[in-house]
């Protein structure tokens, strides 16, 4: 069974500061997780996946997220938040890929203050 | 050239009727997905085939038939529509697990525009 939660359901930065975004996992196996990005009436895109080549994860914009097991932990940063950060963001983990089944976060939404 | 989409992107309803949300995409992928948006963005898959075989069946009401006349195309048929049904329905695609490159490729999936379904 794999669960996922994130922790925040809103984060307000202001513009310019570092964003973190919370998510915590539970994963009988070997998990793939990844986040995804929401826009305003938009569909959803991927930010960044976990790969077990490497704990530190870097996707688009500037986003990166590290991968504790210890921790069962992958939250997602970004060191300078921008205006078109703006927007609602997945955490998702699947450990059943045999069947392609993820399992969704709660999502949070992130708010950028000029 | 869009990856993943989908038709209408916007269905007002009455209760009762029956309504379709098209699926097409544009990637080869061999498997297709639905996901139900509820008011609080909560995301939860409904269905999922497989170059057109149903891998994954949630708990789901009989009211909704997923039919897919080819593995490019994944159409959601709704009867007697219900308040509850209005959300926003998403389509995805990823990678069939033979031709992945990796273990994470295979899990990838790419999404639709959505469509926001209103039920009055």
């Amino acid at each position: 069974a794999q669960s996922v939660t994130q922790l925040d359901s809103h984060v307000s930065v202001s513009e310019g500061t570092p964003v973190l975004l919370r998510c915590n996992y539970s994963s009988s196996y070997s998990p793939s997780l990844f986040w995804y990005v929401q826009h305003p009436n938009k569909g959803l895109q991927l930010l960044l996946k976990y790969t077990s080549a490497a704990t530190l994860v870097k996707g688009i914009n500037g986003f990166e997220a590290e991968f504790k097991k210890s921790e069962t932990s992958f939250h997602l940063t970004k060191p300078s938040a921008h205006m078109s950060d703006a927007a609602e963001y997945f955490c998702v983990v699947s450990d059943e890929g045999g069947y392609q089944k993820v399992t969704f976060g709660t999502g949070t939404k992130l708010q950028v203050i000029p | 050239d869009t990856a993943v989409s989908q038709t209408p992107k916007y269905l007002v309803t009455q209760m009762g009727n029956d309504k379709s949300i098209k699926c097409e995409q544009n990637l080869g992928h061999d498997t297709m997905y639905w996901y139900k948006q509820d008011s609080k963005k909560f995301l939860k898959i409904m269905f999922s085939y497989n170059n057109k075989e149903l891998i994954i069946n949630e708990t789901v009401p009989n009211r909704f038939s997923p039919k897919s006349p080819d593995k490019a195309h994944l159409n959601l048929h709704i009867n007697s529509l219900e308040l509850g049904d209005s959300a926003v329905y998403f389509c995805a695609s990823s990678q069939d697990l033979k031709l992945a490159t990796d273990f994470f490729s295979y899990n990838e999936q790419f999404f639709g525009p959505g469509t926001r379904l209103t039920v009055l």
